[in-house]
Formats: C-alpha cells, structure tokens, sequence
C-alpha cells in the first residue's frame, strides 16, 4: 500500500514571497504520478499540478514548480511570488500506473493549510 | 461542460436516518470515485466505479453505506441508517482513461445529529 505524508500541518507566507510545501511518499512502485491538489475555502478540489515518476524533469505550472526527488521519494511544492488567492489546503497525492482498468486512485496526504498574509 | 455536479450542497439530519447523495459526472468521463473528508482521517477513498462497473469497494466503512452507478450520468451514495460518525464532507470525482486527472465535485456536507 502507498502512504503520502505532509509534514506541515500550517505555513503561511507573505504576499509576493515563495513557499515550498513538502511531502513524502512510500511506495514499492516504479511507474506512478504524483499531484498537488488545491482546496479553496470553496472547498473544490482543484489539480495544482503533476509529475510523471518515469520524468526526470521537475513539472511546471506558472507559479508552481515541483522538486521531485524519486530516490528520496520526496515531491515538493514551490509557489513563487505567492498570491492571497493561494490560500488553501494543499494536498499531497499518489496515483501508481496501473496497465488493466484499476487505475486511477488517489492517496492523499493529510495536507497542509497555506495561509498568504498581505 | 458544468463539471462534477453533487447534491445536496449540505444535509443535515437525525441519527438512523437514510441518507442519499447524489452525483453527475462530466460527460464522457469514465471513471467515477466517492471520497470522504474528515479531520481526522483526511481524504478516504471509498468506492471506485468504471465504466459503470464498481472496481474497488474495500473503502465503504461498513455495510450501511452502498453505492451505485445504474447510468454513466449518475451515482448515488447512500447511508442507512445514518450515524454521528458519518458526519463529514463527501466528494465526487470523474476521470477519462489511464491516468486520468481527477474532476472533483463541489462536495456535500453531511451533519448527522
């Protein structure tokens, strides 16, 4: 079974600066994907970003920027020139590669609330 | 397209009472997920459907909760009877293929009392 953890329960950060949320992962897969996913007080799940584990190269999303280490299994988050609209839970999740039609579960990490100060 | 749709946005009711959420998929989507949030245990997967066929319901809670999908428009998720317990906010998601990027629902707040 995979396990996500998140390590900050809360951050925040002032407006303009850049953030850098963590999580880990365990996993005895070699093919996944890993998401940020972000939940607004609206409470929609909105996809941040991904990263396909067979990628070397960090994904990236404007703002939003990736630090994916496969062998330390760690996927950090990096939001630059952070905005008070950033405001949110943020979730960690893992999808592993699935070639018959079981694919396509999320495991969420426990997540970690970014608050954005003017 | 409108998104997932769910309803109700909240419900609140009485201890043993049925409860019945109701979800629409985007369109064309063929992989449809319930999830449950808590503080306590996060986002908990709970059942799993493709193509209108449940794959992986090793995350009901128990058998008071059921699941169906008659249609690829439509899954509903029920509590019977409910419990204090059961209080929390329930997600849909759709996807297309393999992997796909979840659509997430707006969720539905339950308060069983």
């Amino acid at each position: 079974a995979q396990t996500v953890t998140q390590s900050q329960p809360e951050m925040s950060v002032q407006e303009a600066e850049t953030v850098t949320l963590s999580c880990t992962y365990d996993t005895s897969e070699n093919n996944y994907y890993l998401f940020w996913y972000k939940q607004p007080p609206s409470r929609q799940m909105i996809l941040v970003i991904r990263q396909e584990a067979y990628k070397q190269q960090n994904a990236t999303e404007n703002r939003f920027s990736v630090n994916f280490q496969k062998a330390a299994k760690s996927f950090s988050l990096k939001i630059s020139d952070s905005q008070l609209g950033d405001t949110a839970m943020y979730f960690c999740a893992f999808m592993k590669h699935s070639r018959r039609n079981a694919g396509n579960m999320l495991t969420f990490g426990g997540g970690t609330r970014l608050m954005v100060k003017p | 397209d409108a998104g997932v749709i769910q309803s109700p946005r909240h419900e609140v009711t009485e201890m043993g009472q049925e409860v019945t959420l109701r979800c629409k998929p985007i369109s064309g989507h063929d992989y449809l997920f319930w999830y449950r949030q808590t503080m306590m245990r996060g986002l908990e997967l709970l059942i799993y459907f493709n193509n209108n066929v449940p794959i992986d319901d090793s995350g009901m809670p128990e058998d008071r909760f059921s699941a169906k999908m008659p249609n690829a428009s439509f899954s509903t998720l029920k509590i019977q009877p409910s419990e204090p317990r059961d209080s929390a906010v329930y997600f849909c998601a759709s996807s297309f293929g393999e992997p796909g990027e979840l659509f997430f629902g707006e969720g539905s707040r339950l308060t069983v009392l």
